[in-house]
């Protein structure tokens, strides 16, 4: 079965401290791992796709097949990161995105 | 560039009644893939048009259907409403045959069942 399995709810942290999202998926082929943002009144937006190997907003996730796992990173949180974050898979040869219950990264000041 | 627009932003029904759904997928987009996201949960995949034909399905009855016009917008249909359905819908678009690029997303159309 075809799952992303993100495991905390919410993530609080302080500003500068370094942040991880977790993302752990279920495919058997090759997927494609996607991060999707949603800040406070704003839209779902695409953060960063693993294919493309780039850091946004200071943003890193390195697709790791033997843990099945994508995690988010980055050394150093800020106030603005704020928002909450999605892990999403797509199959290869498919067209759907299959997301996580997502993590609300909450960012003090 | 115009971004996905979705009409409208919220919507009282009440169970059995019918609903329909709009989306403008942004400037040069062919592909239009629609979610549902309840509460506390992340979006699920319902279908995806390509070409005014429907290009895949996820896990969802047939009163969930839904249609392509020529200048790619879309609509979502949903009869016979439960009380489940109450949700966010998200619609996203992308320009590909198969949408196999970014998918981006409206600003949803937020659903209440009552």
């Amino acid at each position: 079965a075809q799952r992303v399995t993100q495991p905390e709810k919410l993530l609080s942290v302080f500003k500068g401290a370094p942040v991880e999202l977790k993302c752990n998926y279920s495919y058997s082929g090759s997927p494609e791992l996607f991060w999707y943002v949603q800040y406070s009144r704003q839209r779902l937006q695409l953060l960063l796709r693993h294919i493309s190997r780039e850091s946004i907003k200071g943003f890193t996730a390195d697709l790791n097949k033997g843990e099945t796992s994508f995690h988010l990173k980055k050394p150093f949180a800020q106030e603005e990161d704020s928002a909450m974050y999605y892990c999403a898979l797509r199959g290869d040869s498919s067209y759907k995105l299959i997301f996580g219950s997502g993590t609300r990264l909450l960012v003090r000041p | 560039e115009t971004g996905v627009t979705q009409s409208p932003t919220h919507l009282i029904k009440t169970r059995g009644q019918q609903v329909t759904l709009r989306c403008s997928s942004q400037s040069g987009h062919n592909t239009v893939s629609w979610y549902q996201q309840a509460l506390g949960q992340g979006p699920q995949f319902i279908f995806q048009y390509y070409r005014e034909e429907e290009n895949g399905r996820g896990n969802f009855p047939p009163r969930f259907s839904g249609l392509q016009f020529p200048n790619y917008s879309s609509e979502l249909n949903v009869n016979a409403l439960e009380l489940d359905d109450s949700a966010l819908y998200l619609c996203a678009s992308s320009l590909a045959g198969r949408g196999a690029e970014t998918q981006y997303f409206g600003p949803g159309t937020r659903l209440l069942v009552l």
